[in-house]
Formats: C-alpha cells, sequence, structure tokens
C-alpha cells in the first residue's frame, strides 16, 4: 500500500541552527503535503501544508519544499529553539480531502 | 488545543472491559475523527464523521465504533477491550471552507492501557 515515511528517527540539533526534516512519499497521485509538530503530552499541532501546485512555501521560521520529482518533502526550521523539540511528521493526501497518510514521525532535540 | 477536549486523558482497564472515549470540540467544525498512535507506526485513522447523521470507517475500524451524539460531541468505544487496544488515542476535528477540508486540529489525546 502507499506509505508516508521520514528518513532520519532522531535529529540533534544546536540552538540556534537550522533543521532540516525529511519525508519520502510514495503516492505520486498525492497533491497535498501537511507538517504537524507533537510535543510530549499533547496532540499533533499544524505547522505548515502545501499543495502540488507549489515547491516552496514559507510560514514564521519555517520552510517546506517539495520534490514532486523524487516524491521528496522536508520542513526547514530556521533559528532552531528549545521549544522546537518535539516529534515532526508529514502527511499526504488529496487537497480538500483529510483522508490523510500519516509518516511514523522524526524526533528533534535541540541541545542549549 | 482547549478547543478539542478529550476524556479521560488516561485509562487503565482489564481485557474483555467496555471503554468509552469522550471528545468535545467548541470550534464549531462538522467534521471529527479518531486516530490511534502507536509506536513506529505513526497516526491510523479508526472513524471519522462529517456531521451528525454520518459515521465513516478509517483504515482499522475493527473493535471499535463510535457515535456522533451532537455537532460538538464524537465518543468513541471498545466495546470488550484486548490488550493490542493499548495506544494513544487522538480525537481531531476540521473545517470545511469553499467545499475543501481544512487542516485537522487535534486533542492531547487519552492514553489507554488494557492489561
Amino acid at each position: 500500500g502507499e506509505s508516508v515515511g521520514l528518513h532520519l528517527p532522531t535529529l540533534s540539533v544546536q540552538e540556534g541552527d537550522n533543521s532540516i526534516i525529511n519525508c519520502a512519499y510514495s503516492n505520486s497521485a498525492s497533491d497535498y503535503f501537511i507538517w504537524y509538530k507533537q510535543e510530549s503530552g499533547k496532540g499533533p499541532q499544524f505547522i505548515i501544508d502545501i499543495r502540488s501546485n507549489m515547491d516552496k512555501r514559507q510560514g514564521q521560521r519555517v520552510t517546506v519544499l517539495l520534490n514532486k520529482t523524487v516524491k521528496h518533502l522536508s520542513l526547514q526550521i530556521a533559528a532552531t529553539q528549545p521549544g522546537d523539540s518535539a516529534v515532526y511528521f508529514c502527511a499526504e493526501g488529496y487537497y480538500g480531502n483529510n483522508r490523510l497518510a500519516f509518516g511514523k514521525g522524526n524526533q528533534v532535540v535541540v541541545i542549549p | 488545543d482547549a478547543d478539542v477536549t478529550q476524556t479521560p486523558r488516561n485509562r487503565i482497564t482489564k481485557t474483555g472491559k467496555r471503554i468509552m472515549l469522550e471528545c468535545s470540540q467548541t470550534k464549531g467544525h462538522d467534521r471529527m475523527y479518531w486516530y490511534r498512535q502507536d509506536p513506529g507506526l505513526g497516526l491510523r485513522l479508526i472513524y471519522y464523521s462529517f456531521d451528525v447523521k454520518d459515521i465513516n470507517k478509517g483504515e482499522i475500524s475493527d473493535g471499535y465504533s463510535v457515535s456522533r451524539q451532537a455537532q460538538a460531541k464524537f465518543s468513541l468505544s471498545l466495546e470488550s477491550a484486548i490488550p493490542n487496544q493499548t495506544a494513544l488515542y487522538f480525537c481531531a476535528t476540521s473545517d470545511r471552507d469553499r467545499g475543501l477540508d481544512q487542516p485537522q486540529h487535534f486533542g492531547d489525546g487519552t492514553r489507554l492501557s488494557i492489561l
């Protein structure tokens, strides 16, 4: 079946550095991608999304890049802060339809 | 996110017991979802509801049932709990804008342990 996965299970980042979290997707028909952040003891929190008609989208300190050629998605966090320590996971699906396939998650640890 | 409230936050129970997890929302969203999260498996959809009279199975609905009592309330039941249903359960809601689903908002989860 179709699946979404993350390359690295844990990413350790020095405070102030930029973080890059990667995600591979397998369904070439997916046209919508979304990143969530999950802090310990909390539910997933929406960060940013992107449609397949774009290859880059920026938010506050975050940028999502989409490479449809290699079916790769990444989340960049600028000037990583201790509050960015969390599990991040991507999801894919079809725009306007919340039947999303979620990835397994990638732990980000920010070192003060 | 206090707009989506799940109760209880933690529950420990025994095999064979009937369990109900509750979710209420103040966001006014029509769409509500139940997921389970297991280590290494990410979020998997159990059931979802697009309005009070609509219930749909997700990818792992066996062993679960749901009830949409009102727009703001969506409960998940385990009729006869088994140990492999031990997991973190999340409720989510979403709005719809111009015919398109908007990103989901999640509650803080219910940690369920079945002995």
